[in-house]
């Protein structure tokens, strides 16, 4: 089976860019969350998504949305990026109703 | 104050001691992870449980949900174990909420 995928790895933009981070999940799963994590802190839920749609959203802007595709990869696109959307992002996989994440090793972006 | 909370937050250790890291949650979950995440990023999967204990290797996870508190023991450290090790409890809604993580340095 395969585990989650994300790219790219790193990421250098300028503020006001846009940018697309890309989630493959794990053979069998299909939820995708997407998670931010600042540098020395734990991880922050942004959203998930379920069959396509959005299902629970964290404490972020309008401008971070997503997308799921029918084979349950996702993306993660943010908007008139800001210095403080540096971070590490991370995408996990998983199958409602069972509790196992698996995780992607991240997109480190960061905002010059 | 935050729903999960780890302690301590950083932590030295020789190697060959015995480490236990601790997590409080104030939450209702349905279950609990412990999580490790080396300097490149990349978070892998420890655990997973809801009751009880479990033992991989040189790791033992512990929960006691009546308590809402989980520890995650390591016995005979050594420096590859080094790394940030963060718990994350499935809330209400299926969502994860991480702790902020402890981080473990293993000096040979």
């Amino acid at each position: 089976e395969t585990g989650v995928t994300q790219s790219p790895t790193h990421l250098i933009k300028t503020r006001g860019q846009q940018v697309t981070l890309r989630c493959s999940s794990q053979s069998g799963h299909n939820t995708v969350s997407w998670y931010q994590q600042a540098l020395g802190q734990g991880p922050q839920f942004i959203f998930q998504y379920y069959r396509e749609e959005e299902n629970g959203r964290g404490n972020f802007p309008p401008r971070f949305s997503g997308l799921q595709f029918p084979n349950y990869s996702s993306e993660l696109n943010v908007n008139a990026l800001e210095l403080d959307d540096s971070a590490l992002y991370l995408c996990a996989s998983s199958q409602t109703g069972v509790y196992g994440y698996t995780f992607g090793s991240g997109t480190r972006l960061t905002v010059v | 104050k935050n729903e999960v909370e780890q302690s301590p937050q950083n932590l030295t250790a020789q190697e060959g001691e015995f480490i236990t890291i601790n997590c409080s949650y104030s939450v209702g979950i349905s279950a609990l992870h412990w999580l490790q995440q080396h300097p490149g990023g990349g978070i892998v999967s420890l655990f997973m449980l809801s009751s009880g204990k479990k033992k991989h290797g040189r790791l033992i996870a512990t929960i006691n949900i009546q308590e809402k508190h989980s520890s995650l023991h390591i016995t005979a450290s050594h420096p590859r174990d080094s790394a940030v090790y963060i718990c994350a409890v499935i809330g209400g809604t299926d969502k994860l909420i991480f702790g902020t993580g402890t981080r473990l340095q293993v000096f040979p």
